[in-house]
């Protein structure tokens, strides 16, 4: 079975200052890790995944994850927030190459970027 | 998405009617799935094709059944539609190898009264 948390309902960060969104996950084999990122009344957009290979993954709009094994963790993260940002962050994992997208979601975390 | 097509984009529907909701695709994937979103749930996978002809349960089937007739359409039915399937449903699709990149619909705003 495969699992994922994002501790945060909201995450409160000032333009301009860096932006972080936790997730970890938990699963029975080697984890496949997704971004995903969703506008009010719109459909989720892909921004980064990881597979394998190099631990910190680049993005969409400037966006990078790193995966910590040990820590199970692969948290999101921009140096510098944008007011264009606010919106909604769905962390995702699978376990399974057999079929991309049967992912098992995270609640999600709204962040919310102030001017 | 204007590659990912859904219909109706809202519903509103009394406790027992029945419904489909439509995916149609022009990127010519393999792939298609439809996930319900639930506040505070994030996104479920209710059923899912790899190919057209093939379909299989997700996580959250119940009361639903889907339909892939060729590879561009997925179809999505509510049978007996229940206040708990209250949602907004999405469908995605993804074109396998190693991308694993999933690309979404705008979704279809469902309410059951």
């Amino acid at each position: 079975a495969q699992s994922v948390a994002q501790p945060e309902d909201q995450v409160n960060v000032a333009e301009g200052n860096p932006l972080t969104v936790k997730c970890t996950y938990s699963v029975s084999g080697n984890p496949y890790l997704f971004w995903y990122v969703q506008y009010p009344n719109r459909g989720l957009q892909f921004l980064l995944k990881y597979i394998t290979g190099d631990n910190l993954v680049k993005g969409s709009y400037g966006f990078e994850a790193e995966f910590n094994k040990s820590q199970t963790s692969f948290h999101l993260k921009k140096p510098s927030a944008l007011v264009s940002d606010s919106a909604l962050y769905f962390c995702a994992v699978s376990d399974t190459t057999d079929s991309w997208g049967k992912l098992q979601f995270g609640a999600g975390t709204q962040v919310v970027v102030t001017p | 998405n204007a590659g990912v097509t859904q219909t109706p984009k809202f519903q509103v529907l009394k406790t027992g009617q029945s419904m489909t909701l439509q995916c149609a695709q022009d990127m010519n994937h393999n792939s298609m799935y439809w996930y319900r979103q639930d506040p505070g749930m994030g996104l479920r996978l209710i059923y899912y094709s790899a190919s057209e002809g093939t379909t299989d349960k997700g996580e959250v089937p119940n009361g639903y059944n889907v339909s892939r007739l060729n590879k561009r359409e997925f179809s999505l039915r509510l049978e007996s539609a229940a206040p708990s399937q209250t949602s907004v449903y999405f469908c995605a699709l993804t074109g396998g190898g190693i991308t694993g990149e999933l690309f979404f619909g705008e979704g279809s705003r469902l309410t059951v009264l």
